[in-house]
């Protein structure tokens, strides 16, 4: 799983801002996930893409928008339409290939605060 | 769509002792069930999975066991360490043979506390 980055570590917000929290992969992946994770909420998916320029909505993608133009890079925007975007951010990646389930490796994540 | 349950979502366990998470699912087409180790601060960590053809696995002091019957599967951790303290996650996906792997769909979470 150390092939996955995400940048930054940390990231603060004032309210009504755009933030873009930046994930890339050198593990030459086709799939790749953003999940909001929430105190005693688990892993929730916002949105994920099987396959470069293309990407799919997951359970919370409202407020939220992503990119796919190049395999290594799955960039998140955090609009100001997301009402409650402190949490933890982490970005996950798999081989999308194959006919056995592949594990899914996670990146470090990114904690996003808004001020 | 598919429904992950995992209990308890707190665990406490002495050092030494065997700890027990169960999880349930809802789609009986789910054939990949993997089991994630998160630390504090950190990122998830696969530590174990199986596929639906397998009943149990096993690793060093972690095994899983899946019914298909019942739906459910569980992680088994004997001889339990300080270092074992983290929240584990289960998780459940479709996996079509010759297409596309579905999403995983994951429980809440189980905080588990080994005392030394």
């Amino acid at each position: 799983d150390g092939g996955i980055t995400q940048s930054p570590k940390y990231l603060f917000r004032k309210e009504g801002q755009n933030v873009t929290l930046s994930c890339e992969q050198n593990l030459n992946h086709d799939a790749m996930y953003w999940y909001r994770q929430d105190p005693g909420q688990g892993l929730r998916l916002i949105y994920y893409s099987q396959i470069v320029n293309d990407f799919q909505k997951g359970d919370i993608a409202e407020g939220y928008s992503v990119s796919r133009e190049k395999k290594e890079s799955f960039p998140l925007t955090v609009t100001s339409a997301q009402k409650n975007p402190t949490a933890f951010y982490l970005c996950a990646s798999t081989s999308g290939q194959g006919d056995l389930p592949d594990t899914q490796y996670f990146g470090p994540g990114t904690r996003l605060t808004v001020l | 769509g598919e429904n992950v349950e995992q209990h308890p979502s707190t665990l406490s366990v002495q050092e030494g002792d065997s700890a027990v998470i169960k999880c349930t699912y809802s789609d009986s087409a789910s054939n990949y069930f993997p089991w994630y180790k998160q630390e504090l601060g950190k990122r998830p960590q696969l530590i174990i999975d199986i596929r639906s053809n397998v009943g149990e696995k096993k690793d060093q002091r972690i095994a899983v066991t899946l019914n298909k019957t019942a739906k459910h599967f569980s992680l088994h951790i004997t001889e339990t360490q300080p270092e074992d303290s983290a929240v584990y996650f289960c998780a459940a996906s479709i996996r079509n043979y010759g297409g596309s792997q579905g999403n995983l769909i994951f429980g809440k979470g189980t905080k588990l506390s080994v005392k030394p």
